[in-house]
């Protein structure tokens, strides 16, 4: 168990919906990562917070968004969703924002978003 | 820019047989690489990593992986493997996309590996 939790484990919604996957950071981390992973893209990063505010950005969609709150959790919000973002979204959690070469990432379990 | 490459999408090996995972990267600035592993149904777990220490790195489960600039390798090994060893394997490169900006992790495709009983 890697400390980070994810709700839901699960999601199933319709093209053209919204919805917010939610994460929970390991006690005492500041950073979160959100991942996307797809059978034809794989593992792609979406976006880093840290402290509260945007710290990166990777290959997130405009229809796309997240936020840390001021108790550190985190959530994604995907919007107007198409059949193509089901995917497995993993967020990651971290101590330190970038600066340590060696900063490990500790994964949650996941949630599986699956657009019918 | 940073990539990595996974030589091998799936590897079959018998119990009790050594593992090799082959990885390639490519970077511009210092990368910091790291090797995870994915059981089905569960999130990624740091197997070991490497930062500019020692080039031979050991992680959990006697996995260890040996990093080889002069031919920016980062392949994982393990003498004898052991059926909870199969999963899927991801290569991981930690680098600055340009001078000055944050550090991203860049992920392999995966090396899906079997242990055959």
């Amino acid at each position: 168990d890697s400390g980070v939790t994810q709700t839901p484990k699960h999601l199933i919604t319709a093209t053209g919906q919204r919805v917010t996957l939610r994460c929970s950071p390991r006690s005492g981390d500041l950073s979160v990562y959100w991942y996307q992973q797809s059978l034809d893209q794989g593992l792609q990063f979406l976006i880093q917070y840290y402290n509260g505010e945007e710290r990166a950005k990777g290959n997130i969609l405009e229809r796309f968004s997240a936020q840390q709150f001021p108790d550190l959790h985190s959530e994604l919000n995907l919007s107007s969703l198409e059949l193509g973002d089901s995917a497995l979204y993993f967020c990651a959690s971290s101590v330190s924002p970038d600066s340590n070469r060696g900063n490990e990432q500790f994964f949650g379990p996941g949630t599986r978003l699956t657009v019918l | 820019a940073q990539s990595v490459t996974q030589l091998d999408s799936h590897v079959s090996v018998s119990e009790g047989t050594p593992v090799l995972l082959r990885c390639n990267y490519s970077s511009s600035y210092s990368p910091s690489l790291f090797w995870y592993v994915q059981h089905p149904n569960k999130g990624l777990q740091l197997l070991l990593k490497y930062t500019s220490a020692a080039t031979l790195v050991k992680g959990i489960n006697g996995f260890e992986a040996e990093f080889k600039k002069s031919e920016t390798s980062f392949h994982l090994t393990k003498p004898s493997a052991h059926m909870s060893d199969a999963a899927e394997y991801f290569c991981v490169v930690s680098d600055r996309v340009s001078s000055g900006s944050a550090r991203q992790l860049t992920f392999g495709s995966g090396t899906q590996l079997t242990v055959l009983p």
